[in-house]
């Protein structure tokens, strides 16, 4: 298994411009989930999907973020336009869990996107 | 919510030293993960232990779910395992994995 997989590794742009990063979670895993690293705030969940629906999105900083899932194997998170305060690494994890039955599964993460904003 | 506590917030070690690593959880859990991150950046799974006792090599972990708190093991500490590692639980009847401000690990040789 590849793993969760995470693109760009690391992205440098201007601030005012449009940031989209992208993740492939691990195959067969229902539950997807974007995290925000900094020195500051620590790893914090920004949103999470379950089955490719957005189930609790409070995490999400301002109306600038946007995550879409359009199928099972596929997510995108975006920003614009960009700040510098939005400085982090960006952690996808990946999850098979059932929403319903309330059982805690093992989440995996991916490599992350390292994103500087100028 | 959840509140996640972890201690020590740093730790050095002579390299082939041994330590413990607690993480405090302030409600009922149904998920709780340790994570090393590595100097890289990479979030790497140690243990998936909601309750009871795991081992993997020289790290073990304990949990003890009625008293709310677990603790990681490191023993013959190497250089490979200097970095941060995360307690991460989720609270029975919500979905988000919160995490604790981790317990920084240098080894030295």
């Amino acid at each position: 298994d590849a793993g969760v997989i995470q693109s760009p590794r690391h992205e440098v742009t201007e601030m005012g411009q449009e940031v989209t990063l992208r993740c492939k979670p691990i195959s067969g895993h229902n539950s997807l989930f974007w995290y925000r690293q900094t020195m500051m705030r620590g790893l914090e969940l920004l949103i999470y999907f379950n089955n490719n629906v957005p189930i609790d999105d409070s995490g999400m900083p301002e109306d600038r973020f946007s995550a879409k899932m359009p199928n099972a194997s596929f997510s995108t998170l975006k920003i614009q336009p960009s700040e510098p305060r939005d400085s982090a690494v960006y952690f996808c994890a990946s999850s098979s869990q059932t929403l319903l039955r309330d059982r805690g599964s093992e989440q995996y993460f991916g490599p992350g996107t390292r994103l500087t904003v100028t | 919510g959840i509140q996640v506590e972890q201690s020590p917030p740093d730790l050095i070690l002579q390299e082939g030293a041994n330590s413990t690593l607690r993480c405090n959880f302030s409600d009922s859990v149904n998920n709780l993960q340790w994570f090393h991150q590595n100097p890289w950046g990479q979030l790497i799974n140690l243990f998936y232990i909601p309750s009871g006792t795991k081992q993997n090599g020289r790290l073990s972990a304990t949990t003890v779910a009625t008293e709310r708190y677990s603790l990681l093991y490191i023993s013959s500490s190497q250089t490979t395992d200097s970095g941060v590692y995360f307690c991460a639980v989720k609270n029975t009847g919500f979905q988000k994995l919160v995490f604790g401000t981790g317990t920084r690990l240098l080894v030295s040789p």
